[in-house]
């Protein structure tokens, strides 16, 4: 079967640097996201990796190893509008988007 | 600003009813896509539709129906038929039906069976 694993939760403090990882097994790779949520709010694109290698968007950061089936997101100088859910998703073999079930992180000042 | 519209962001349905989720859009993708969010679990996707008057079931179309009749509009009725209602449905677009094209995403709607 198909499968991505995030934890479900993490706490990290405001100005903090935090990493959260995502490792899939799926059939096959065609890319990754990762999307934003806050709490019953639409998800917003963050980044998308195809290839290997680490994706520097201002305070976040996104990374993939296919060999591995393993990315991170790494946010850095944490804010508080950071506390969220960070969902990520993969494309399999027939373009079809699966879904990891999300980690929900918490910023303390 | 383009963006999607979804209606209501909280509905109530006694067991038995149907209910009918709106998705409006405005930035002419041909793509459109409705997903349901549970605590604990990845989105699951339950219709979608490429084209006006075409559409496709999902991982999870039991009790479900969707419409297609404007490229700008993809209502999703929820029947009485669906078993366990109550959760959180997104509706979301983009340019195709690939899944590398990134999504853009309602606010969501909330839907409590009493």
């Amino acid at each position: 079967g198909q499968n991505i694993d995030q934890p479900t939760e993490m706490t990290a403090t405001e100005g903090a640097i935090v990493q959260i990882n995502c490792t899939y097994q799926t059939s096959g790779f065609n890319g990754l996201f990762w999307y934003q949520q806050h709490a019953g709010e639409a998800p917003t694109f963050l980044s998308y990796n195809v290839l290997d290698g680490l994706e520097e968007k201002g305070r976040f950061s996104s990374f993939l190893s296919r060999s591995k089936g393993y990315s991170y997101l790494l946010l850095k100088e944490l804010q508080m509008k950071d506390s969220a859910s960070y969902l990520c998703a993969v494309i399999d073999s027939n373009y079809q988007l699966i879904w990891g079930a999300g980690t929900k992180l918490i910023i303390k000042p | 600003d383009g963006g999607i519209t979804q209606s209501p962001k909280y509905l109530f349905r006694k067991e038995g009813q149907n209910v009918t989720l709106s998705c409006e859009q405005n930035l002419n993708h041909d793509a459109m896509y409705w997903y349901r969010q549970d605590p604990g679990q990845g989105l699951r996707l339950i219709y979608y539709s490429q084209i006006v008057n075409d559409f496709q079931k999902g991982d999870i179309a039991e009790g479900y129906s969707v419409s297609r009749e404007k490229k700008e509009s993809f209502p999703l009725t929820v029947t009485s038929a669906q078993k366990n209602p109550t959760a959180f449905y997104l509706c979301a677009s983009s340019i195709g039906v690939s899944g590398a094209n990134v999504l853009t995403f309602g606010a969501g709607s909330r839907l409590t069976v009493l």
